[in-house]
């Protein structure tokens, strides 16, 4: 049983358009971190979201965190081709309080065509 | 300022066979957690090393075993390979969890 279930596995649009990737779970995590992993590569750290609600805006991306800290949400608006990669949400697992294990989503593969 | 270095970057072994995989962590930082990135997943934690210990250990076999060094390197050890090990494996650094890890470009690991 996956943790963190990210939506939708795969995504393949046109430069230019808006999307939305989101990670969901039943358990309520203390925060949750963003990552984009490109082929070959290890995973970037995007962002920490960290308080129910929170927004945080990155240049073209906006992450949301869920009021009840179990969902959590990416937004990239006009995307572009080098958006392309595997965005990863992760979190300490909840289930070990203060726990240092992070646990993964299984990622959203998203391709922007030029 | 370099980030977290592994080595090598890709490893071909027999099924049966031992691997050591060595990782740097970025300076600065004072703990290195390893992962496991099979095909189409997410990295699945295998276990962290501070202050030369293993501090937290995930669900795999004794197989895996790991070392942390007075530098703060670290070595991943697999024993008895199994075709099943063969992923990409991370290794990540960090000082303090509040401002997240920094992962190395992983060693591709394939056992035949």
């Amino acid at each position: 049983t996956q943790l963190l279930e990210q939506s939708p596995q795969f995504l393949s649009i046109q430069e230019g358009e808006n999307l939305t990737v989101y990670c969901n779970s039943s358990s309520v995590f203390s925060s949750l971190q963003w990552y984009r992993q490109e082929p070959g590569e290890g995973p970037v750290l995007l962002v920490t979201v960290v308080t129910g609600g929170e927004v945080k805006k990155l240049k073209r991306l906006t992450f949301q965190f869920g009021d009840a800290r179990k969902d959590s949400s990416l937004h990239i608006t006009a995307a572009q081709p080098g958006d392309t990669g595997l965005y990863l949400c992760a979190g300490p697992n909840p289930a070990q309080g203060g726990s240092e294990k992070l646990v993964f989503g299984k990622g959203t593969k998203l391709t922007v065509n030029p | 300022d370099a980030g977290v270095t592994q080595s090598p970057t890709h490893l071909i072994k027999t099924r049966g066979q031992q691997v050591t995989l060595r990782c740097s962590p970025k300076s600065g930082h004072d703990t290195v957690s390893w992962y496991q990135q099979a095909l189409g997943q997410g990295p699945q934690f295998i276990f962290q090393y501070y202050e030369e210990e293993e501090r937290q250990r995930g669900n795999f076999p004794d197989r895996f075993s790991g070392h942390q060094f007075p530098n703060y390197s670290s070595e991943l050890n697999v024993n008895a390979l199994l075709l099943g090990d063969s992923a990409l494996y991370l290794c990540a650094s960090s000082f303090n969890r509040a401002q997240g890890y920094t992962f190395g470009s992983g060693t591709r690991l394939t056992v035949v």
